[in-house]
């Protein structure tokens, strides 16, 4: 079974600063891992997913993540962030085989103070 | 792009009654869909695995009684909530995975709130 663990509930960050959200899973089979965007009282947006291949994935909205097997770990990153990314943020892993199910995290919500 | 659509986006019923909620591919076909339930401020809660043509593979908890999955096409799945009760309401997102697609390509639907009063 797959689990993801994102250790932050709340993350408040300045605007135009960088940020980081955390995410780790834990998987005894090779896992596809994405990152999904919740705005209020809407549903999910994919932002990044990796697959296979490079361990940096860019997304949409210029937020990237770094997936690093020997940490387990998918965190994901924005170099400056607007008020328009004030949202909730879930972390998710998903086996490799072709009927397996999406496992979302806990969700971080991030909030943007001007 | 590809789109899963969810109807109703809102509705309301009185408790006792029963209420379904659509999930359709728009422009894919899916033989696997998912069911989510989400708690306000929570995180989502894998409700169901919905199979074209087989019984839903529901999650541990998960009344099967209660939440009749039905997955006719490969372009709709259903969720019926019966008997409807107040910790019913919630927020109900459902997936599909486009069976063509690689890796997993799974695209989400805009959810549906329920309200029972």
């Amino acid at each position: 079974a797959q689990s993801v663990t994102q250790l932050d509930s709340q993350v408040p960050v300045f605007e135009e600063a960088p940020v980081e959200l955390r995410c780790n899973y834990s998987s005894s089979v090779s896992v596809y891992l994405f990152w999904y965007v919740q705005y209020p009282n809407q549903g999910l947006q994919l932002l990044l997913k990796y697959l296979s291949g490079s361990t940096l994935v860019k997304g949409i909205n210029g937020f990237e993540a770094e997936f690093n097997k020997s940490q387990t770990s998918f965190h994901l990153r924005k170099p400056s962030v607007h008020i328009s990314d004030t949202a909730e943020y879930f972390c998710a892993v998903s086996a490799y085989s072709s009927a397996s199910k999406i496992i979302f995290g806990s969700g971080t919500r991030l909030s943007i103070r001007p | 792009g590809a789109v899963v659509s969810q109807h109703p986006s809102r509705v309301i019923c009185k408790s006792g009654t029963s209420v379904k909620i659509e999930c359709r591919s728009l422009d894919f076909q899916a033989t696997t869909m998912f069911w989510y339930r989400q708690f306000p401020k929570k995180s989502l809660m894998l409700m169901a695995t919905s199979n074209e043509g087989s019984k839903a593979t529901y999650e541990q908890g998960v009344e099967k009684d209660k939440f009749l999955i039905n997955h006719a096409s490969l372009t709709l799945s259903t969720l019926t909530v019966t008997s409807a009760h107040p910790e019913d309401s919630s927020f109900y997102i459902c997936s599909a995975r486009d069976r063509t697609g690689y890796g997993n390509t799974i695209y989400f639907g805009e959810g549906s709130w329920l309200t029972v009063v």
